[in-house]
């Protein structure tokens, strides 16, 4: 079945600019996640998604980032104002609820901030 | 809070050769343990896992084992191939209700004919 989908597969913004970054778990899963993968950072968790309401937002690393999840499927990720600290592989994750099951990854969206 | 620790690379070794990534972990409670891997150009995917003490996860010839009493989950394999050359990570879960995973640094392995 398909896999997990994000677009753009690439994105290439000036700073100060916003973006969207879009996600489309496995249908079925109702756990959705975010992360970034960077290089001086490793990989980091960014928010997650139970149905269309997110009980962690932790990992957002500042109010310029936020997301939303409608009809407990698509995932869109924003962040406003881009800076050149946000360039970074941003990488969406599904799976079914529980904490044990396994999350299937997207291919990412790599952002870079001119 | 919880974290994951990894043997740092890069990881040379020749085609055949014995493999061990060290992993450690800080955790509360008790997480789920896994081993991702990334081949070059394609995304994140599972390896293997493991959800309570003294499992063992294996898959293609890996395999670790959940070491409550060292919260270690090393990974092994007895022959690698160049095919095997990518990053791998380790992570573990919480145990809480979010299941948001906590990922080492990672560990290059490079595998040479």
């Amino acid at each position: 079945g398909a896999g997990v989908s994000q677009s753009p597969s690439n994105k290439v913004t000036e700073k100060g600019k916003d973006v969207e970054l879009r996600c489309d778990p496995i249908s079925g899963h109702t756990a959705l996640y975010w992360y970034r993968q960077s290089l001086g950072q490793g990989l980091e968790f960014l928010i997650y998604f139970q149905g269309n309401s997110a009980p962690d937002k932790s990992g957002l690393p500042s109010d310029r980032f936020s997301a939303e999840r409608t009809g407990g499927s698509v995932s869109t990720l924003t962040i406003q104002r881009t800076q050149q600290e946000d360039s970074a592989v941003y990488l969406c994750a599904s799976s079914l609820a529980r904490h044990s099951d396994t999350q299937y990854f997207g291919p990412g969206t790599r952002l870079t901030v001119l | 809070g919880n974290s994951v620790t990894q043997m740092e690379g890069p990881v040379t070794l020749s085609e055949e050769a014995f493999l061990t990534i060290n992993c450690t972990y800080t955790a509360t409670g008790y997480p789920s343990l896994f081993w991702y891997v990334q081949y070059p150009g394609e995304g994140l995917q599972l390896l293997l896992k493991a959800t309570k003490a003294d499992d063992k996860g294996s898959n293609k010839g890996f395999e670790a084992t959940y070491r409550k009493e060292t919260t270690s989950f090393h990974l092994e394999k007895g022959s690698v191939q160049v095919s095997d050359s990518a990053v791998y990570f380790c992570a573990l879960s919480d145990s809480g209700n979010t299941g948001k995973l906590i990922f080492g640094q990672g560990t290059t392995l490079q595998v040479k004919p």
